[in-house]
C-alpha cells in the first residue's frame, strides 16, 4: 500500500508566478489535510478537504491560496502570484475517515522556493 | 487556542544511551490526543507514538516511550538505546478529541536530536 505521495518534491518559482502542489492520499483515504512548515517552525494547519468538499480552510491565507480535492485525481494546493514569504515546506496528510481514532499519515512534502 | 511548547531546541545523546525530549501543552479540554512525530533529514514526517488523554497508561513503541502527566500538561518522549538512525527533528503535536476541529494537529517548534557515535 503506497503511502501519501506529493509532487513535485522541490519547486522553484519566481515572484508573481503560480505554484501547484499535488497530493495523492493513501489508497482508501478520502480525507486530506494540508500543513505548511516555515523555516525553523513546526507545521501549521492550512486546510482540510474531503472529496469535492472543503471542510475547513481557516488556516489558509484568504488571498492567493486555494485548495481542491476533486472526485478523481489528486488534491491540489494552488498559490497564485507567489511571494518570497511563501517559501516553505508544504505537507499533505491523509486519513481514511475523520473519526477520533484516525491517524494522519504524512507525505514527504513539497519544498517551495520563491526567488 | 491550544499551544504546544518544546523548550529544548537541540539535544544530543551518545549512541546506546537514553534521552528524554520535553513537551508541554496548554489546553482547557479534557479529551485530546498527543503525538510525537519524527522528521529525519529526508524531511518525511513519521509518526513515532501516540497517546490518548483518557488513558492513564503511558504509550510504548519498542524503544520509544512517553511520560504523560495530564495534570502537569506534560508529554515527554524517552528514547532508549539510542541509534544513529534516531537522529532527526522531533515534533510534539496535540489534537482535540472533541468539538468541530478534532482533526487539526497543533505542533511545537521541534527539538533537533543529534546521536553521537
Amino acid at each position: 500500500n503506497a503511502g501519501v505521495m506529493q509532487n513535485p518534491r522541490h519547486l522553484v518559482r519566481r515572484r508573481g508566478q503560480e505554484a501547484r502542489l499535488r497530493c495523492s492520499p493513501m489508497k482508501g483515504h478520502s480525507h486530506v489535510y494540508w500543513y505548511r512548515q516555515l523555516p525553523e517552525e513546526g507545521l501549521k494547519f492550512m486546510v482540510y478537504l474531503q472529496k469535492e468538499n472543503i471542510i475547513d480552510e481557516s488556516g489558509m491565507p484568504k488571498e492567493r491560496f486555494s485548495a481542491e480535492f476533486p472526485k478523481e485525481g489528486p488534491s491540489i494546493l494552488r498559490i497564485q502570484q507567489v511571494v518570497r514569504g511563501d517559501s516553505a515546506a508544504y505537507f499533505c496528510a491523509s486519513s481514511p475517515r475523520r473519526g477520533l481514532q484516525e491517524t494522519q499519515y504524512f507525505g514527504p512534502g513539497t519544498r517551495l522556493l520563491v526567488l | 487556542a491550544q499551544t504546544v511548547t518544546q523548550s529544548q531546541p537541540e539535544m544530543s545523546v551518545q549512541e546506546a544511551e537514553t534521552v528524554t525530549l520535553s513537551c508541554t501543552y496548554d489546553t482547557s479540554e479534557s479529551d485530546y490526543y498527543l503525538f510525537w512525530y519524527k522528521q529525519p533529514p529526508s524531511r518525511q514526517m513519521i509518526l513515532v507514538i501516540r497517546q490518548e488523554a483518557y488513558k492513564q497508561q503511558n504509550a510504548t513503541e519498542n524503544r520509544f516511550s512517553v511520560n504523560f502527566q495530564k495534570a502537569a500538561k506534560s508529554f515527554s518522549l524517552k528514547i532508549s538505546d539510542s541509534q544513529l538512525g534516531d537522529a532527526a527533528m522531533y515534533f510534539c503535536a496535540y489534537r482535540s478529541g472533541s468539538g468541530g476541529s478534532n482533526y487539526k494537529l497543533t505542533f511545537g517548534k521541534g527539538t533537533l536530536l543529534t546521536v553521537n557515535p
